[in-house]
């Protein structure tokens, strides 16, 4: 399977404990988004990656949220001291993007978290 | 305004109809446009790009209009297996692509 991969699929925790999802995108893409997801909503976006540098952040990434993507491979995000809020499903995308041109982004299977 | 809004529905179609979503978003400097599929609790899956000039696809045909910033998606012959959430995406702003919340579609037999 050549898609975008996410790890783990579920992840049910405590309130006040650290999470952390990994996303394995396509391998020669160079874009790599985090977005949620909320039952009823759209995805929200969160944050996106070009290669190894973070080049955009949601207002919705708060200071207990960080990305990280260290060799422009994979992705890690981490929720530190989770809420209920958190719970939501966490999606990884990917694209191949040469400039501002627009671009398809394909998904991951999505990582939900559950904080209870 | 939202970026981007749809008719949340439900649809309630049957089977064979022609059913029609339009979607309009706010950033008149979006560039690109798109239509995703969400099956329940699965990840979007792109079911296709929106031109310009409008594009057809099979049963499905999307079409812009930049002047009134909408977008419409068309399925004609509907079936069972096309009950899922649409999404409308734009891209152009800072933030990558804007999604709709979607627009829910049930098709019956």
């Amino acid at each position: 399977d050549t898609g975008v991969s996410q790890d783990p699929r579920h992840k049910i925790t405590k309130r006040g404990q650290n999470v952390t999802f990994r996303c394995d995108p396509i391998s020669e893409h160079n874009r790599l988004y985090w977005y949620r997801q909320t039952l009823g909503q759209g995805p929200e976006f969160l944050t996106y990656f070009q290669n190894e540098a973070q080049l955009e952040k949601s207002r919705l990434l708060s200071d207990r949220f960080s990305a990280e993507r260290p060799k422009g491979s994979f992705s890690t995000l981490e929720i530190q001291r989770t809420e209920q809020g958190d719970s939501a499903m966490y999606l990884c995308a990917s694209s191949l993007a040469y400039g501002n041109s627009g671009n398809t982004i394909y998904f991951g299977e999505g990582s939900w978290l559950t904080v209870v | 305004r939202k970026e981007v809004e749809q008719d949340p529905g439900p649809f309630n179609v049957p089977e064979g109809a022609t059913v029609a979503f339009n979607c309009t978003y706010s950033n008149s400097a979006s560039q690109s446009f798109f239509w995703y599929r969400q099956d329940c609790r699965k990840e979007p899956k792109l079911l296709m790009s929106v031109y310009s000039s409008g594009n057809e696809d099979g049963r499905f045909t999307a079409q812009l209009n930049r002047a009134s910033q909408y977008i419409s998606l068309l399925i004609r012959d509907s079936k069972l297996s096309d009950s899922a959430t649409y999404l409308c995406v734009v891209n152009g702003g800072a933030d990558g692509l804007t999604f709709g919340k979607g627009t829910h579609l049930i098709i019956q037999p």
